[in-house]
């Protein structure tokens, strides 16, 4: 069965700081994709970045990197040096192949604090 | 290029009331999904089209009823609300299933008293 978690409900760090957002997958499927979103204040869901599940490079931009792991099915979003816009609920997504379906995780809340 | 819209962004309604959220997409998507969103639970799909003219099942469709009779548009209806509808309506569209990414609607704060 598909499932995410998103074991971090709420994080907390002092502008500046790294943070690491964990995500955890189960698929049984070789070929699916992942996905991450931010929400910020504002109500909207923003696209961040999709992964499919034969690239395992890791990839940066700007402040922002992902490192997935099929070893351990995970797929976690580290911010470099924070900053208060970063504050937001970020979702981590799962689709398997040839499905209509996300499976979103519950999300966790960063707050960046000034 | 206006994405995802949706119409309205708020709205309160009493038990039994009906009513319908409006989803319009500008970029040729084919596909257009409904998802609730409650606090602590992620999103949770309602309603999707794979197409104009079809419509089908997500994870929690009881209350809930969806029509496509135009491609750039996705409508949900709700025929009788109840308290429990109470939640963030988000609508998402996407060239094709799976691989390719949803874009969202900047979503409805529906509360039902």
């Amino acid at each position: 069965a598909q499932k995410v978690t998103q074991a971090q409900t709420e994080i907390s760090v002092v502008e500046k700081e790294d943070v690491t957002l964990d995500c955890v997958y189960e698929t049984r499927d070789t070929t699916y994709y992942l996905f991450w979103y931010k929400q910020p204040p504002s109500g909207e869901l923003v696209f961040l970045i999709r992964r499919n599940s034969f690239d395992e490079q890791n990839e940066i931009s700007g402040r922002y990197s992902w490192n997935f792991q099929k070893s351990t099915s995970s797929f976690n979003f580290t911010i470099t040096a924070s900053q208060v816009v970063d504050s937001a609920v970020y979702f981590c997504a799962l689709s398997e192949a040839g499905t209509y379906k996300y499976i979103f995780g519950t999300g966790t809340r960063l707050k960046v604090l000034a | 290029n206006a994405g995802v819209t949706q119409t309205p962004k708020f709205r309160v309604l009493k038990t039994g009331q009906s009513m319908t959220l409006l989803c319009a997409q500008d970029m040729n998507h084919e596909y257009m999904y409904w998802y609730r969103q409650d606090p602590g639970m992620g999103l949770r799909l309602i309603h999707y089209s794979v197409g104009e003219g079809t419509t089908a099942k997500g994870e929690v469709p009881d209350g809930y009823n969806v029509s496509r009779l135009k491609k750039q548009n996705f409508l949900l209806g709700l025929e009788s609300a109840a308290p429990s509808q109470t939640s963030v309506y988000f609508c998402a569209s996407s060239y094709s299933a799976s691989r390719d990414t949803q874009y969202f609607g900047p979503g409805t704060r529906l509360t039902v008293l």
